[in-house]
């Protein structure tokens, strides 16, 4: 079975600063992976994926993410936080199904960003 | 485009109560799943209907947890009797088939006293 792993559970960054948020999963095949951001009392709102092709990926918001299938990794990656990405976010890896993707999610990773 | 709508946004009711949480998928999307978000457990699927046909409900807890998906634009999951232990966000997510983007609902909160 397919799983996700995130191993921060918090981080904090200053304004400014770059951010590395870590995301390891565990599939047998390709796997499909997205990053998912959370702001509270939201749902989630999808930042980025990956199929296949380039393993550099950009997504909305400034945010990119490159998948290394050698250390089964998908870290999302900010070159400059701004005090508006403070939330939870999630990875997940999706397993197609006939209905689309059916998505195992991380345990999330919440950033604080100091000003 | 008003994107996947869930009703109520707050539940609160006692132990023992039916509690019936609602969602209308976008338009055109043919696949809707049902999460359920707690510190404990994370973001858990429940369930997820292709075509309106459950196709995989094996994340349901339990019986006490039932889900429906009568026509393309309206799904409902039920608890019945609610416990505590049920308290958490339930999130609805809807999807077309052929694409790969799963949109999310706002989600319900539910506390079961």
């Amino acid at each position: 079975a397919q799983s996700v792993t995130q191993p921060d559970i918090h981080i904090t960054v200053s304004e400014g600063a770059s951010l590395e948020l870590r995301c390891n999963y565990s599939y047998g095949a390709t796997p499909y992976l997205f990053w998912y951001v959370q702001s509270p009392g939201q749902g989630l709102q999808l930042l980025l994926k990956y199929f296949s092709g380039d393993t550099l990926v950009q997504g909305i918001k400034g945010f990119e993410a490159e998948f290394k299938r050698s250390q089964s990794s998908f870290n999302l990656r900010k070159p400059s936080v701004h005090w508006s990405d403070a939330a939870e976010y999630f990875c997940a890896v999706g397993v197609p199904t006939g209905g689309g993707n059916k998505l195992t999610f991380g345990t999330g990773t919440q950033l604080k960003v100091e000003l | 485009d008003a994107g996947v709508i869930q009703s109520p946004r707050h539940e609160v009711t006692e132990m023992g109560q039916e509690v019936t949480l609602r969602c209308k998928p976008i338009s055109g999307h043919n696949s809707l799943f049902w999460y359920r978000q707690t510190m404990m457990r994370g973001l858990e699927l429940l369930i997820y209907f292709n075509n309106n046909v459950p196709i995989d409900d094996s994340g349901m807890p339990e019986d006490r947890f039932s889900a429906k998906m009568p026509n393309a634009s309206f799904s409902t999951l039920k608890i019945q009797p609610s416990e505590p232990r049920d308290s958490a966000v339930y999130f609805c997510a809807s999807i077309i088939t052929s694409g790969n983007e799963q949109f999310f609902g706002p989600g319900t909160r539910l506390t079961v006293l």
